[in-house]
């Protein structure tokens, strides 16, 4: 199975912050990365799709990089809307697998 | 609009059995793989199983293989989710999910469900 490995766990950042994501994956998964974020309550939704596609509709502030086994999800200037947890997930290969979560604070 | 549609989710036992049922629209359907993800409370997503657009061939996650069956039917728009031998740790919201890739390959998941709660529990 590919193991996906997200950093950090947590993140506290305020409103207009840079924030970045990271994701490793235990094997090479080439662009087979996908991004989403979660609010309580909610189901996910994709932000970023093929490690570096933005989903339409999702703001140009979300970009997503990277291929083989690190990967990045950056957040240019984070907005209040932005607080959520953030998930990472490889569709390489059987068993489909996630990252842990990024959880996303207000400072 | 795609939109996907749960049911099913509830009360049951361990060692009990629930079947899941997702109702899309807005595609078509058949022509692509679907999936079941789930999360328990207060933890990560978790990959449960999908199908193929045809229904031919079914992956599963090691924890619910030769327990959770998946399965569609393309004329009623709907996909399945049997689960039988059902554990405690099978306690979790069970969100269906459309495959971006099409109907014989797995990429991602876009979009969701609402998801339907499965407690199990005596």
């Amino acid at each position: 199975d590919i193991q996906m490995t997200q950093s950090p766990s947590f993140v506290s950042a305020s409103v207009g912050d840079r924030v970045t994501i990271t994701c490793r994956a235990s094997q090479g998964i080439s662009s087979w990365l996908a991004w989403y974020q979660q609010k309580p309550g909610k189901a996910p939704k994709v932000l970023i799709f093929l490690a570096s596609s933005l989903q339409s509709g999702v703001p140009t502030r979300f970009s997503g990089s990277g291929s083989g086994t690190d990967f990045t999800l950056t957040i240019s200037s984070l907005q209040p809307e932005d607080f959520a947890t953030y998930y990472c997930q490889q569709g390489k290969s059987f068993p489909l697998t996630f990252g842990g979560g990024t959880k996303v604070e207000i400072k | 609009e795609v939109q996907l549609l749960e049911s099913g989710g509830g009360l049951v036992q361990p060692g009990g059995s629930l079947r899941l049922s997702c109702a899309a629209s807005g595609f078509t359907f058949s022509s692509y793989a679907m999936n079941w993800v789930r999360q328990a409370p207060g933890k990560g997503l978790e990959w449960v199983s999908g199908v193929t657009g045809s229904g031919g061939r079914t992956y599963y996650a090691d924890s619910v293989k030769g327990r959770f069956t998946i399965s569609r039917d393309n004329s009623q728009n709907t996909v399945y989710l049997q689960m039988n031998s059902l554990r405690a740790e099978d306690t979790a919201v069970y969100y269906c999910a459309k495959d971006r890739c099409g109907d014989t390959c797995f990429s991602d998941f876009d979009p969701w469900g609402q998801g339907t709660l499965v407690t199990v529990s005596s």
